[in-house]
Parts: C-alpha cells; sequence; structure tokens
C-alpha cells in the first residue's frame, strides 16, 4: 500500500503568517491527493481535490500544489479558524490512505 | 444540503457485533459511492471501507477484511457497515462519507462526512 508522510507533524504559527504543509507519497500518485482540515470533536472538511482544485467554499487563502510524490498546502495568511489540524490522502487505487496529520497551533 | 447521519454506534465486548448505518439526504444517492473512515481515540483517520454507487463493487482496508461487511440500501438512502468480530483496536469513531464525484470510475476524495458514531470494544 501508499504511504503518505505529513511534515511537520505540529506548525506554531501566528494569525496572519504563511503556512506550509508538506505530503510524500512512497510513490507516484500522479494528482490523486486531496487535503483536509479537522477540527476537535468534528469531521474532517475537504480543502483541496486532485492536489490542486479548491472545494466550493473554501477560502482562497487555501491552496495545493504537487504531483508525483511530493504536495505542499499554503495557507498565505493564517486566520484564527485555521487552527485545525490538516491531513493529506491519497485516492490513487482502492485502498485510501491518509497522512498522520500536521497540528497547526498559535505561536 | 447534504447530510450524513451515522447511527448504531455504542459498547460491545470483544468478539461482538455491531451493525452501523449512515442515512443519507440532500443529494441523489443512488449516483455515488461512498465510503467509512475512522479515527481512533486521539489519533489519526484510517480508511476502513468503501463501495461504488450501484453496491456492485466494494473494498477493504486489510485491518477488517473478512470481519466487517460494506453494503447500501438506495431505495433508502442508507449505507451500512456490518462489523462482527470487533477487536479493542476497532474503537473509534466510525465517519461515513461521500464520494466528490458523480458517476466517475476509480476511487475518489470524499467531498462530506456525517458527524461520526463512536464504537467501544471493551470487557
Amino acid at each position: 500500500d501508499i504511504q503518505m508522510t505529513q511534515s511537520p507533524s505540529t506548525l506554531s504559527a501566528s494569525v496572519g503568517d504563511r503556512v506550509t504543509i508538506t505530503c510524500r507519497a512512497s510513490q507516484s500518485i500522479s494528482s490523486w491527493l486531496a487535503w483536509y482540515q479537522q477540527k476537535p470533536g468534528k469531521a474532517p472538511k475537504l480543502l483541496i481535490y486532485k492536489a490542486s482544485n479548491l472545494q466550493s467554499g473554501v477560502p482562497s487563502r487555501f491552496s495545493g500544489s504537487g504531483s508525483g510524490t511530493e504536495f505542499t498546502l499554503t495557507i498565505s495568511s493564517l486566520q484564527p479558524d485555521d487552527f485545525a489540524t490538516y491531513y493529506c490522502q491519497q485516492y490513487n487505487n482502492y485502498w485510501w490512505t491518509f497522512g498522520q496529520g500536521t497540528k497547526v497551533d498559535i505561536k | 444540503e447534504v447530510q450524513l447521519v451515522e447511527s448504531g454506534g455504542g459498547l460491545v465486548q470483544p468478539g461482538g457485533s455491531l451493525r452501523l448505518s449512515c442515512a443519507a439526504s440532500g443529494f441523489t444517492f443512488s449516483s455515488y459511492g461512498m465510503g467509512w473512515v475512522r479515527q481512533a481515540p486521539g489519533k489519526g483517520l484510517e480508511w476502513v471501507s468503501a463501495l461504488s454507487a450501484s453496491g456492485g463493487s466494494t473494498y477493504y482496508a486489510d485491518s477488517v477484511r473478512g470481519r466487517f461487511t460494506i453494503s447500501r440500501d438506495n431505495s433508502k438512502n442508507t449505507l451500512y457497515l456490518q462489523m462482527n468480530s470487533l477487536r479493542a483496536e476497532d474503537t473509534a469513531i466510525y465517519y461515513c462519507a461521500k464520494y466528490g464525484q458523480i458517476l466517475v470510475a476509480g476511487p475518489q476524495y470524499f467531498d462530506y462526512w456525517g458527524q461520526g458514531t463512536l464504537v467501544t470494544v471493551s470487557s
């Protein structure tokens, strides 16, 4: 199965900061990658699909890039509502796998 | 508005069974594949199972294959997960989730998730 590795595991940042999270796949997944945001006690929320497509209703400060094995999620200017845990997920084959998560907390 | 509402979770002894349900509304249920994803307390997300819009194709993680069965009733707009031979490591919140694209072949991302139902396996 395809392993997904996120870095960093935890990220401390301030409101207004530019934040970048990296996700690496153990083999090529083309652009079959999604990003989710999860807040405590809540279900995950889709942010980005097919590596760089912004889900409807998601603020434009979120963006995704990459293909093959390396991907990034960028928040251009961190807002108070963005403090959460972020997960990448590959859907290249019928064995979906998630990264271990990146917690973004207040510096 | 898309809504997914899970039910059926609870406390069960090791070796026992539970059936989870996910009632869907706000979209044409029979046109979308669906899946189950779980999250153990304080841990990350783990995909469990998925099935196609018709229910004719099913997929399982190795950790549950042979013990869990996914199914759907398109006449009732409901997704199910039958869980047998439960183990302590199956303790988690179970989320149902909807495929992102209509009638598209191949695995997909999940665009809507339910609020989850907690399954606790303990004696």
